[in-house]
This record gives structure tokens, C-alpha cells and sequence, in this order.
């Protein structure tokens, strides 16, 4: 089990660029989610992909951004135009869909912090 | 609207002492509490976790407490050790048959002092 993992793990942009974020979830679990953290508050959800369908955004999630998991499989997670506002620890995990109405338990990756200057 | 709040955003134990650590919810949707722990530069890890329909579950020295009522959970550590100095994120979901979004508290900083 290698766990959640994500890259790269710190990203430096100015204001304008465009950047994108890599997850790689644990192997077999079909359920993979993006979470935002500022800093003193606790994880936000994004949005969240069940095997290749994404089936729900935050209304966090303006339309400057744009979450992709084709086959399945990784996920990325890309922000147009970044703003100054989009600093932040981008945070993704990954559950196997548990089923008979129980709850899976989400396991995070190491995040990828963004600092948009 | 912050529907999980912890209200303590630090704590200090002494080493070998319990350490209790605080949340409440508004949203009675909520079905399932989880606890998180965060270290500096790394990803929330998964601690505990309770149902709705229990109000005690124990996994070694972590035991989490759930009021329904009182719309109350909290997480009981003991004996409390140095490594377990981090931020403790408490988070709710109310969604078993859909996307099982979490929504967390602001965290607590536990400090264990030797």
C-alpha cells in the first residue's frame, strides 16, 4: 500500500499562469476527492470523482477550475488565470466506495501547496 | 456557515495525562464523525472514526465519545505522548449513499509536553 500521493508537492506561480496538480490515488479505490486548505481552517471539499465521473463540485470550485480522472485511475486538477486568492494547500484523497450505506474512510495525500504570487 | 466547530484552537498536556479534545456540529444531517490528525507538511491522517448509532468507540489509546443530543463529539487520548503533538481535525458527513463529502472543523493544536 503506497498510499495517496500527489505532485508536485509545492508550486510557485505568478498571478495569470496556469498550473496543474497531480493525484495518484491507492490502487483499487474508485472514489477520489480534492479538498482546499487555507491556512487556520480546516480542508474544504472541491469536488470529488467516482472511478471517472466527477459528481459534485463545490461552488468553491469557480469556473476557472477544472478537475479531470480519465480512466479511473489519477486525477488532475488544473487552475486558469490563477489569483492571489488561490494560495493554498490543495489536498486529494481517495476511498473504496464501502456500499450498504457505509460510510468509506478517506485517506489523504501529502498535498500540493500553491503560492500564487 | 461553520457547521463543525472545534473551539479550542490549542491544548497542552502534560506527557502520560489525558488528552481531550473537543467538536460540535449543528447540522443533524451528520451520520458519521471522523478524526484526523495533521502533521506540519504533511496530509490529514485518519485516526477514528464513529458512527451515529454508537456513542463510544475505542482503538487503543483513542477512544471517541458521540452526544447526539448535545450535538457533541470528543476524542479522548490517553496516555498521551509526545508524538501525538499535531492538529487534530474533527469532520462530519451525512451522505452514506452519495459523495460522503467531509466537512471538518478549524483543527486544534495539541501540544504534549515531556
Amino acid at each position: 500500500d503506497t498510499g495517496v500521493s500527489q505532485n508536485p508537492r509545492h508550486k510557485i506561480t505568478k498571478r495569470g499562469q496556469n498550473v496543474t496538480f497531480r493525484c495518484d490515488p491507492i490502487s483499487e479505490h474508485n472514489r477520489l476527492y480534492w479538498y482546499r486548505q487555507t491556512l487556520g481552517q480546516g480542508p474544504e471539499f472541491l469536488t470529488y470523482f467516482q472511478n471517472e465521473a466527477q459528481l459534485e463540485k463545490s461552488r468553491l470550485l469557480s469556473d476557472r477550475f477544472s478537475a479531470e480522472r480519465p480512466k479511473g485511475s489519477f486525477s488532475t486538477l488544473e487552475i486558469q488565470r490563477t489569483e492571489q486568492g488561490d494560495s493554498a494547500m490543495y489536498l486529494c484523497a481517495s476511498s473504496r466506495l464501502a456500499g450498504g450505506g457505509f460510510t468509506d474512510t478517506q485517506y489523504f495525500g501529502p498535498g500540493t501547496r500553491l503560492t500564487v504570487l | 456557515d461553520q457547521q463543525v466547530k472545534q473551539n479550542s484552537p490549542s491544548l497542552s498536556v502534560q506527557e502520560g495525562r489525558i488528552s481531550i479534545l473537543n467538536c460540535d456540529y449543528t447540522n443533524s444531517m451528520f451520520d458519521y464523525f471522523l478524526w484526523y490528525k495533521k502533521y506540519p507538511a504533511e496530509g490529514p491522517t485518519f485516526l477514528i472514526s464513529i458512527s451515529s448509532i454508537k456513542d463510544k468507540n475505542e482503538d487503543g489509546r483513542f477512544t471517541v465519545f458521540l452526544n447526539k443530543s448535545a450535538k457533541h463529539l470528543s476524542l479522548h487520548i490517553v496516555p498521551s505522548q509526545p508524538g501525538d503533538s499535531a492538529v487534530y481535525f474533527c469532520a462530519a458527513t451525512g451522505d452514506s449513499g452519495g459523495a460522503q463529502k467531509l466537512v471538518f472543523g478549524q483543527g486544534t493544536r495539541l501540544t504534549i509536553n515531556p
